[in-house]
């Protein structure tokens, strides 16, 4: 039973496109994440949600838009793909709270990636 | 800013061979420190995490203790093998504990172990 699963594996897409990548998670954890993985394998987180609410926007351009329709679920929508934005896409997931310090698991779960090409 | 400087890759070591990997970070406080692998063609998996200064993570035969007073958590196996060859990242939570703010990662280290 996956824990952290998105789809596509795999899209390949021309430059202007619109596309999805869909995340779910069966943890039941309260915090989830998108991160880019360039071509020099460097991860950068994006996007944090947790309870279905926008925690972190970390300077993405707005073509990106995450959405959350429950805590289970991030969805990533893209506009207008680039050339640029060719790029492995990860969704994660952890116990982390936005609203309590108490010491967490904070360890992030990853899906198994959406390698995006844009021609 | 928040940070984590692991050594530049690859490395290349002959099966058998001890292992280190070095990563540092910068904190206002004590943040948990993790090592993540990606395998060829896979997500990231947890390796070993260690919460507090002094603690020791370990698994699969890799270990790194959290080191507060060289703000460091090297990565060692004593005896590597051609299975241990991917790449391997060095994170630290964000200072405000509550894990809604993310990992910030190092720029990953790609291990290559030689038959």
């Amino acid at each position: 039973d996956t824990a952290v699963s998105q789809t596509p594996k795999y899209l390949v897409t021309q430059m202007g496109n619109d596309k999805s990548i869909k995340c779910e998670q069966n943890l039941g954890h309260d915090t989830m994440y998108w991160y880019k993985q360039d071509s020099k394998k460097f991860l950068k987180i994006m996007f944090s949600y947790n309870n279905k609410e926008l925690i972190i926007n970390e300077t993405v351009p707005n073509r990106f838009s995450p959405k959350s329709p429950d805590k289970a679920h991030l969805n990533l929508h893209i506009n207008s793909l680039e050339l640029g934005d060719s790029a492995v896409y990860f969704c994660a997931s952890s116990q982390g709270n936005w609203w309590t310090q108490a010491q967490l698991n904070t360890e992030a779960f990853f899906g198994q990636g959406t390698r995006l090409t844009v021609v | 800013g928040n940070s984590v400087t692991q050594m530049e890759g690859p490395v290349t070591l002959s099966e058998e061979a001890f292992l280190t990997i070095n990563c540092t970070y910068t904190a206002t406080g004590y943040p948990s420190l993790f090592w993540y692998v990606q395998y060829p063609g896979e997500g990231l998996q947890l390796l070993l995490k260690a919460t507090k200064a002094d603690d020791k993570g370990s698994n699969k035969g890799f270990e790194a203790t959290y080191r507060k007073e060289t703000t460091s958590f090297h990565l060692e196996k004593g005896s590597v093998q051609v299975s241990d060859s991917a790449v391997y990242f060095c994170a630290r939570e964000a200072d405000s504990g509550g894990g809604a703010d993310g990992l910030t990662f190092g720029k990953g280290t790609h291990l290559i172990i030689q038959p």
